[in-house]
């Protein structure tokens, strides 16, 4: 069994705020590496997804990997109300022909306005 | 617009019953997937599907079933013999590659 360790908060932020969420995982066969954001009641939205390690950014969110650490990022600036919801970590891997998704539990975060 | 539907939103099941969630997408995508979320638990895999008239178990199969009979169309039923199945069930996509998946909107069963 592959295995995400995610925090699951809940995480509460000034409206503002640098956000930090953090994923580990311990097998090295992981290749590619997604955050989905859920709102209450709905389906998770993939928001970013990288291979390699380092950064990549989108507008406010960076996803940071580091591979060599197992250990993956989303960073949020100037975090916003709207940015409240669930954040899923989710990791690729091939087997049996296919690519699998293995989540991680999920960060709730707020951010008070 | 190009996207993922489940129907219906909400379901409510008497105990001993069968029923059915409906899946369609119009992405083209050739994979198909059900997950089921409980609180505290992230998704877990109950099926999927790489192509039409072949599934395979995930993770948490005992208790459902699944058909792909369309490209577009990966119905879920659940089965009386599924012990607890008051659940979130999310439906999801994927052209395949790296195993970038989306979800469909989710359907909140209930079973009273």
């Amino acid at each position: 069994q592959k295995e995400v360790e995610q925090d699951p908060g809940p995480l509460s932020v000034p409206e503002g705020a640098i956000v930090s969420l953090n994923c580990t995982y311990s097998n090295s066969a992981f290749q590619y590496f997604m955050w989905y954001r859920q709102y209450s009641r709905k389906g998770p939205e993939l928001l970013m997804y990288t291979y390699s390690s380092g950064n990549k950014e989108d507008g406010r969110f960076t996803a940071q990997v580091d591979k060599s650490s197992k250990y993956i990022s989303l960073f949020i600036r100037d975090s916003q109300p709207s940015d409240s919801a669930t954040y899923l970590c989710a990791m690729s891997w091939s087997g049996a022909g296919s690519y699998q998704l293995t989540f991680g539990k999920g960060t709730k975060l707020s951010v008070i306005p | 617009d190009g996207g993922i539907t489940q129907s219906p939103k909400y379901l409510f099941r008497k105990e001993g019953q069968n029923v059915t969630l409906s899946c369609e997408q119009n992405l083209n995508h050739d994979a198909m997937y059900w997950y089921r979320q409980d609180p505290g638990q992230g998704l877990r895999l109950i099926y999927y599907s790489q192509i039409v008239n072949d599934f395979q178990k995930g993770d948490i199969a005992e208790g459902y079933s699944v058909s792909r009979e369309k490209k577009e169309s990966f119905p879920l039923t659940v089965t009386s013999a599924q012990k607890n199945p008051t659940a979130f069930y999310l439906c999801a996509s994927s052209m395949g590659g790296p195993g970038l998946q989306f979800f469909g909107p989710g359907t909140r069963l209930t079973v009273l």
